[in-house]
């Protein structure tokens, strides 16, 4: 079974313009979770989305957004990209409310903004 | 709103054992949760403990919860160079099927 895959493993951007990371859930998993995790701190909840809807949200600007498509896949976008949006960028999937499964995450989208 | 703290470093001599710990304030949290987390890479799942148990091992791994105290430890025995990782403590919230994170602690492997 294929885990949670993200792409693309690299992304360069230039301050200002927009970031688009992608994730694809375990098949099955209704829920996808987005974490950013700057260069030596923890991991920071951006977003949380189930059945296509966003369903919390963490403490981040406006300018970061996402969806949930119908088959469950995400995408997270991030405009006017600030120097300070430079982190890896964490997508984990589960089936909602199957707590005894914890997350599962993918390998992590690494955005430098230059 | 509801927390989880763990020290940030932890260092010890390679064939030692290793304790992580954790603490945590839901005390509704159903699920607690290891993950291990290894340069440049995503977080991998190594264990979890239901909150009406006191103890679950496997293999090399140890968890120990004092729900009262609201206190989970990780013992890594025989502590090896590819322990070498950061560990996140997490906690599960029934209330909204998510995962309050610790800031995860940093092992670091002594020769």
């Amino acid at each position: 079974e294929a885990g949670v895959t993200q792409s693309p493993t690299h992304l360069i951007k230039t301050r200002g313009q927009q970031a688009t990371l992608r994730c694809s859930p375990i098949s099955g998993h209704t829920s996808v979770y987005w974490y950013q995790q700057a260069l030596g701190l923890g991991l920071q909840f951006l977003l949380w989305y189930d059945e296509g809807e966003e369903r919390n949200r963490g403490n981040f600007p406006p300018r970061f957004s996402g969806r949930q498509f119908p088959n469950y896949s995400s995408e997270l976008n991030v405009n006017a990209l600030e120097l300070e949006d430079s982190a890896l960028y964490l997508c984990a999937s589960s089936l909602t409310g199957a707590a005894n499964y914890g997350y599962t995450f993918g390998s992590g989208t690494r955005l430098t903004v230059v | 709103g509801e927390d989880v703290e763990q020290s940030l470093f932890l260092s010890v001599r390679e064939g030692d054992s290793s304790v992580i710990n954790c603490t945590y304030t839901d005390s509704s949290s159903t699920y607690l949760y290891w993950y291990k987390q290894e340069p440049g890479a995503g977080l991998q799942l190594l264990t979890y403990i239901f909150s009406n148990m006191d103890m679950k091992q496997d293999q090399r791994l140890t968890v120990l919860l004092n729900k009262k105290d609201k206190h989970l430890s990780l013992r890594i025995a025989d502590t090896q160079t590819g322990d070498s990782a950061i560990y996140f403590c997490a906690a599960y919230m029934d209330s909204n099927y998510q995962l309050i994170w610790g800031a995860g602690t940093k092992l670091i492997i002594k020769p």
